[in-house]
């Protein structure tokens, strides 16, 4: 199975800085013949359920704000919060979703403000 | 607008059994995979269990591989988890997923959950 991890569990940035976290994949989630890295980003705020931010690890659902932004290849991804606002606060998982099962998470990032 | 409503959590002895139902509008329920998706108290997320659209297959976490079942009813727009041998360890907010396509990729939506507590 494909194992998830998240680094760090949690980051405290201060408002209109740039917030960056990180998720490794065991094994590769790069599908060689239509080159799609597997990968996708939710956002969880506190008592609500996750949202989906990016998926195709780089490209943003429909309505999340230009200011999230995903890239890697392969194994190593990255989601970046470019200007962090006091909305943002939550806790960030990422997902692979090349091969099931399982939909392997990872352990998550919680945002906070400095 | 997509809506996923979850019922049928509660407070249930080791051992005991519930069943969740997930009811789905918004959407054609029959063309997307459907997952049922848990995170227990102030951990992370678990998927559970997925349900290719217009049951083509089904899939389980080993976790809870032959204690639950998912099923759907594409007439009714419902999805249903029962879980049965229930454990302390399954205690947690279980979430019903819509998967993005017919099969299973990534959660484009999620319902607000239902919280099952497993204790005596």
């Amino acid at each position: 199975d494909i194992v998830m991890s998240q680094s760090p569990d949690s980051l405290a940035v201060s408002l209109g800085e740039r917030a960056t976290i990180n998720c490794k994949s065991s094994q590769s989630i790069l599908y060689s013949s239509n080159n799609k890295n597997y990968l996708a980003w939710y956002q969880q705020k506190p008592g609500q359920p996750p949202k989906l931010l990016l998926y195709w690890a780089s490209t943003r659902e429909s309505g999340v704000p230009d200011r999230f932004s995903g890239s890697g290849s392969g194994t190593d991804f990255t989601l970046t919060i470019s200007s962090l606002q006091a909305e943002d606060v939550a806790v960030y998982y990422c997902q692979q979703y090349y091969t099931t099962p399982p939909h392997a998470f990872g352990g998550g990032t919680k945002v906070e403000i400095k | 607008e997509v809506q996923l409503l979850e019922s049928g959590g509660g407070l249930v002895q080791p051992g005991g059994s519930l069943r969740l139902s997930c009811a789905a509008s918004g959407f054609t329920f029959s063309s997307h995979a459907m997952s049922w998706v848990r995170q227990a108290p102030g951990k992370g997320l678990e998927w559970v269990s997925v349900f290719s659209g217009s049951g083509g297959y089904t899939f389980y976490a080993d976790s809870v591989k032959g204690r639950f079942t998912i099923s759907r009813d594409n007439s009714r727009n419902t999805l249903h988890l029962q879980m049965n041998s229930l454990r302390a360890e399954d205690t947690a907010i279980y979430y019903c997923a819509k998967n993005v396509g017919y099969n299973p990729q990534y959660f484009d939506f999620w319902g607000l959950g239902t919280l099952v507590t497993v204790s005596s």
